[in-house]
């Protein structure tokens, strides 16, 4: 099983600023990651897959980049809709299809 | 506009049996294959099952294998999770998720709004 680990589990972030959030794969899952935001009470919704793409609908200020073992998100320019949790998920190697623990983005 | 709608969570007690269904339109059912994902109260996103457009195909994480069945109707859109022998921590939220790509092993597309499973007595 591929273990994703992210970090920080917190990160405190002002609006306006650039936020980069990381992402680990236990062995390399080439460019099959996907980046997940949910915010509380909501489901998931995809912003990245590929690594890089970013789904339909979703603002250029979300960025995904990384490959094999190594991923980021970063989100320049935060805006308050913006805080919320992260999730980075891996399907290269499945099952189980497996997600990170989430990272927290809160306002500093 | 796609869409998946979940059903069939409520309070069950331990040992107990339910079954979820995930009403799907906006797109080729058949096409794409469906997962299941929990989410316990306060924690992260855990897979728990998929099956693939055609049905033929059943996946299960470990902590679910011999206790709940996943099935799909193509003629009814529907999906569905049988979850029998239920434990305290089944308890979560869960979701139906259509994968983004025709076949199957892709990202997450578009995820239901959940439905509420509590196991207690």
């Amino acid at each position: 099983e591929v273990v994703m680990t992210q970090s920080p589990a917190t990160l405190s972030v002002s609006p306006g600023e650039r936020a980069t959030l990381s992402c680990r794969a236990s062995q390399s899952v080439g460019s099959n990651l996907a980046w997940y935001q949910q915010k509380p009470g909501q489901a998931p919704r995809l912003l990245i897959y590929g690594a890089s793409t970013r789904a339909t609908g979703i603002p250029a200020r979300f960025s995904g980049s990384g490959s094999g073992t190594e991923f980021t998100l970063t989100i320049s320019s935060l805006q308050s809709e913006d805080f919320a949790v992260y999730y980075c998920q891996q399907y290269n190697n499945w099952p189980p299809y497996t997600f990170g623990q989430g990272t927290k983005l809160e306002i500093k | 506009e796609v869409q998946v709608l979940e059903s069939g969570g409520g309070l069950v007690q331990p040992g107990g049996s339910l079954r979820l269904s995930c009403a799907a339109s906006g797109f080729t059912f058949s096409n794409y294959a469906v997962n299941w994902v929990r989410q316990a109260p306060g924690k992260g996103l855990e897979w728990v099952s998929g099956i693939s457009g055609s049905g033929n195909s059943k996946f299960y994480a470990d902590s679910v294998k011999g206790r709940f069945t996943i099935s799909r109707d193509n003629s009814k859109n529907t999906l569905y999770l049988q979850m029998n022998s239920l434990r305290a921590e089944d308890t979560a939220v869960y979701y139906c998720a259509k994968e983004g790509e025709v076949g199957m092993g892709s990202y997450f597309h578009y995820w239901g709004q959940g439905t509420l499973v509590t196991v207690s007595s």
